[in-house]
């Protein structure tokens, strides 16, 4: 129940295309959904989080769509560039305690 | 702006020898994680601390131990290094209710 799904695990697209990944989840508990965007020999950086409140939030090229009955959310990167090659992670918080449940990543090629 | 920083970016270890690595973060955050970061398999939590000298195990605690003497410092122990502990380690730090906030990670390379 602590497990949150991914996919897919890698994703090319070529530059100015959308770029989907989707998350899934069953721990009813979660209530905070952060993704993140890691560049090789870096550490993580969080991109955009969303909250089971809202359906959708956006920031810049980047939305997080959320579904609450379905359990599952996903990022959508708007006019893909090859900088936004990277690895994304989803990840979950649930809300009695303060660790963090990642996905296993997507690694996401963007052609030029 | 938030800074967490770990104390290599690279280490060789030996089989059997006792590793040490060390985290601090600068923000007066409760709460400190320890990451161990694979291929195809993420990021899998081995310990976290929500206070000083508390600490609660992660997923994979087996062959780590974790020590949080003050509130700025999480350090991640390996008792006797493997191989199969060869790995990309991560700390992080949180507020409470916050995201976290990760160092630039610690190479582990046990031989």
């Amino acid at each position: 129940q602590q497990q949150v799904k991914q996919s897919p695990q890698s994703l090319i697209v070529q530059k100015g295309g959308i770029s989907i990944i989707n998350c899934a989840y069953e721990n009813t508990a979660f209530d905070y959904f952060p993704w993140y965007q890691q560049f090789p020999g870096k550490g993580p950086a969080l991109l955009i989080a969303i909250r089971p409140d809202v359906s959708e939030k956006k920031e810049g090229r980047f939305t997080i769509s959320f579904n609450k009955s379905a359990k599952q959310f996903s990022l959508h990167i708007m006019d893909s560039q090859p900088g936004d090659s990277a690895t994304y992670f989803c990840a979950a918080r649930n809300n009695y305690g303060q660790n963090f449940v990642f996905g296993p990543g997507t690694r996401l090629s963007v052609l030029p | 702006d938030v800074k967490v920083t770990q104390s290599s970016r690279y280490l060789v270890k030996r089989t059997g020898e006792k590793v040490f690595l060390e985290c601090v973060q600068d923000m007066d955050h409760e709460n400190m994680f320890w990451y161990r970061q694979d291929p195809g398999l993420g990021l899998r939590l081995i310990y976290f601390s929500y206070d000083v000298k508390m600490k609660e195990k992660g997923d994979i605690p087996e062959g780590y131990s974790v020590s949080r003497e003050k509130k700025e410092r999480f350090s991640l122990i390996l008792e006797s290094a493997s191989t199969n502990q060869t790995s990309m380690y991560l700390c992080a730090s949180s507020a409470y209710s916050t995201e976290a906030f990760f160092g630039q990670g610690t190479r582990l390379t046990v031989v």
